[in-house]
């Protein structure tokens, strides 16, 4: 089973401010997918990443998935109070593995206004 | 589109006693999950379903711990007898399962869960 760690696992910040979130394993994603939990909610995909290298945005989000496709970082740029929930990780292995999809313990940020 | 249900949304019982969980997946979605994901925590995967067949339990506490989906669509997840390390969100999923590695489109989509507490 392919570990994934995320750091860090607490993050307290004020409106405005930027952050960076990691998603790190020993062993080379096939793809990995980064989701937001709000509390009481189920996670929501935000989005998946499958080349080494790849940078993706979505507005005030940055994700970008490590060359040798070992790790991942999502940026936040000036949270808003929106932005807070729990910012987990999730890798499938590749096909024809075992069928397992597998979450990090995930990384709460809390901002405040 | 109408998104995963679950019910209920809370529960409260006592240890020893049994619970059921209850979801109805995206229409046309082939793959439903169920995790536990107790506080702190991300979600673990308890089991997956592929239509009304088992692809995996291997993580589910099976002397306690059942799940059906019989005629592959909705699912319910039964707790007998329940321990006070059972309390935990319990989150369903459904995917369509596009086999396409470079698709984006095998994400799954959630349910809001069921919040159980065994006290």
């Amino acid at each position: 089973t392919q570990l994934l760690e995320q750091s860090p696992q607490f993050l307290s910040i004020q409106e405005g401010e930027n952050l960076t979130v990691y998603c790190n394993s020993s062993s080379v994603f096939s793809s990995l997918q980064w989701y937001r939990q709000e509390p009481g909610e189920g996670p929501v995909l935000l989005v998946t990443v499958v080349t080494g290298g790849e940078v993706k945005k979505l507005k005030r989000l940055t994700f970008q998935f490590g060359d040798a496709r070992k790790d991942s970082s999502l940026h936040i740029t000036a949270a808003q109070t929106g932005d807070t929930g729990l910012y987990l990780c999730a890798h499938r292995p590749p096909l024809g593995g075992s069928y397992i999809p597998t979450f990090g313990r995930g990384t709460s940020l809390i901002v405040h206004p | 589109e109408a998104g995963v249900a679950q019910s209920p949304r809370y529960k409260i019982i006592e240890k020893r006693q049994s619970v059921a969980f209850w979801c109805n997946p995206i229409s046309g979605h082939a793959t439903l999950y169920w995790y536990q994901q107790i506080l702190g925590q991300g979600p673990k995967l308890l089991i997956q379903f592929q239509n009304n067949g088992v692809v995996d339990d291997s993580q589910l506490p099976k002397d306690r711990f059942s799940a059906e989906r019989l005629k592959g669509v909705d699912s319910t997840l039964k707790i007998q007898p329940a321990k006070l390390e059972d309390s935990a969100v319990y989150l369903c999923a459904s995917s369509l399962e596009i086999r396409d590695k470079f698709s984006q489109s095998y994400g799954y989509t959630f349910g809001s869960g069921t919040r159980l507490t065994v006290v």
